[in-house]
């Protein structure tokens, strides 16, 4: 069952440090989400990517933030210097082909700490 | 500005009955809604969904009804088993735009 894979799933990072957290979209699904979910809340959309594009990248904070869809690999995204407001859970979702209905399956998320 | 809306952040149902869960949007332009299951620990998992066009979408247990008038939809699962014991969100997405919008969540845990 080769699902959505995320890596790593617990990730604890100080101040002022970088994180990278990666996704392994469904074998096949060429679409890649990144969402974010703050404690007590829904999930909050990021980016969204195709291989090698940013398609939309409304939900992405404008500094500190990136993230990447290589042709070979993961989807990376980049926290550089984080703050204790990232500690959050995030998720990677994949989808075949990008619609609007085309259902986006959810990898089970890195949690950031960052202390 | 939340966009989509779930009122009831918990709810709990006895094991063989109907759970109910509502879910209130805003933005008319949405046009295509879902419905999630979340565990702890775990990413969520697609349920159901439902384009505009129609009112109603039945997949076994779980239905979905939407009401675009009032721009209000529920999921509705009969009978309700212990393993349903999840948070539900509620998501929604236009046809310009690929993003899910998510509501809050609702925690619902049935009782055996």
């Amino acid at each position: 069952n080769a699902g959505v894979m995320q890596n790593p799933r617990h990730l604890v990072r100080r101040r002022g440090q970088e994180a990278r957290l990666r996704c392994s979209p469904v074998k096949g699904h060429s679409h890649v989400y990144w969402y974010r979910q703050l404690p007590e809340e829904g999930l909050k959309f990021m980016v969204y990517l195709q291989k090698e594009n940013i398609i939309d990248e409304s939900g992405m904070p404008k500094e500190r933030f990136s993230a990447e869809f290589p042709k070979e690999g993961p989807s990376i995204l980049r926290i550089q210097q984080v703050v204790r407001g990232d500690s959050a859970a995030y998720f990677c979702a994949s989808s075949a082909r990008g619609g609007a209905t085309d259902t986006q399956y959810f990898g089970p998320g890195t949690r950031l700490t960052v202390l | 500005d939340q966009q989509v809306k779930q009122n009831s952040p918990s709810l709990s149902v006895q094991e063989g009955r109907i759970s109910i869960l509502n879910c209130d949007y805003t933005n008319s332009m949405f046009d295509y809604f879902l419905w999630y299951k979340k565990y702890p620990a775990e990413g969520p998992t697609f349920l159901i969904s439902i384009s505009s066009i129609k009112d109603k979408n039945e997949d076994g247990r779980f239905t979905v009804f939407l009401n675009k008038s009032a721009k209000h939809l529920s999921l509705h699962i009969v009978p309700s088993q212990p393993g349903d014991s999840a948070v539900y969100f509620c998501a929604a997405a236009s046809g310009s735009a690929r993003q899910l919008t998510f509501g809050s969540g609702t925690q619902l845990t049935v009782l055996p």
